[in-house]
């Protein structure tokens, strides 16, 4: 069965510093979807970040990058030069083609100025 | 360009009664997909629709349906709520172009189950 974990429940960083997110999942398929969202307080859902299994190149976007493991099934996101704005509840999801989203239970980011 | 609409935006409801709720997607999105979410359960996928057709379901009982209509607009029908059922229900739009999916979440309808 697919299993999402995200072991830090919360986690702190200075502003401008860099702080990584762990992820790790769990899947007998190959071919299968990676995401990371962000859920900031009393606001939309945003989708950060998506990975395509099949793809080596880590994706990017902006100030956000993941490190994607596949062997090790570990994909985390690291946040560069952190902002205020960046304080939220971060998702990592698993998804195997045509098939279902799992969601970890959350990361909750603070930023300290 | 408008973002996801959810309606209504709170909702109180007892146990026993039905409800339903309303996602509007940004124009051009064909894809929508519920979630519910609540403190204990967090995050999980209810049902994705695209074109009229449910193409994925959740793990939820047959009291969780879905529709959506030709102007892509979707509705998620909960029959014989439960105090469980109280939740953020979330909607996300999507838009697919080759391998990149552009992918915004609406605000949410709060439900209570009294």
């Amino acid at each position: 069965a697919q299993t999402v974990t995200q072991s830090q429940p919360e986690m702190s960083v200075q502003e401008a510093e860099t702080v990584t997110l762990s992820c790790t999942y769990d899947t007998s398929e190959s071919d299968y979807y990676l995401f990371w969202y962000k859920q900031p307080p009393s606001r939309q859902m945003i989708l950060v970040i998506r990975q395509e299994a099949y793809k080596q190149q880590n994706a990017t976007e902006n100030r956000f990058s993941v490190n994607f493991q596949k062997a090790a099934k570990s994909f985390s996101l690291k946040i560069s030069d952190s902002q205020l704005g960046d304080a939220a509840m971060y998702f990592c999801a698993h998804m195997n083609r045509d098939d279902k989203i799992i969601f970890g239970k959350g990361t909750r980011l603070h930023i300290l100025p | 360009k408008a973002g996801v609409t959810q309606t209504p935006r709170y909702l109180i409801k007892t146990r026993g009664q039905q409800v339903t709720l309303s996602c509007s997607p940004i124009s051009g999105h064909r894809s929508v997909s519920w979630y519910q979410q609540t403190p204990g359960q967090g995050l999980q996928f209810l049902f994705e629709y695209f074109s009229e057709t449910q193409r994925n379901k959740g793990n939820f009982p047959g009291r969780f349906s879905g529709r959506q209509f030709s102007n892509s607009r979707s509705e998620m029908n909960v029959s014989t709520l439960e105090l469980g059922d109280s939740a953020l229900y979330l909607c996300a739009s999507s838009f697919f172009a080759g391998d990149q999916e552009t992918q915004y979440f609406g605000p949410g309808t709060r439900l209570l189950v009294l």
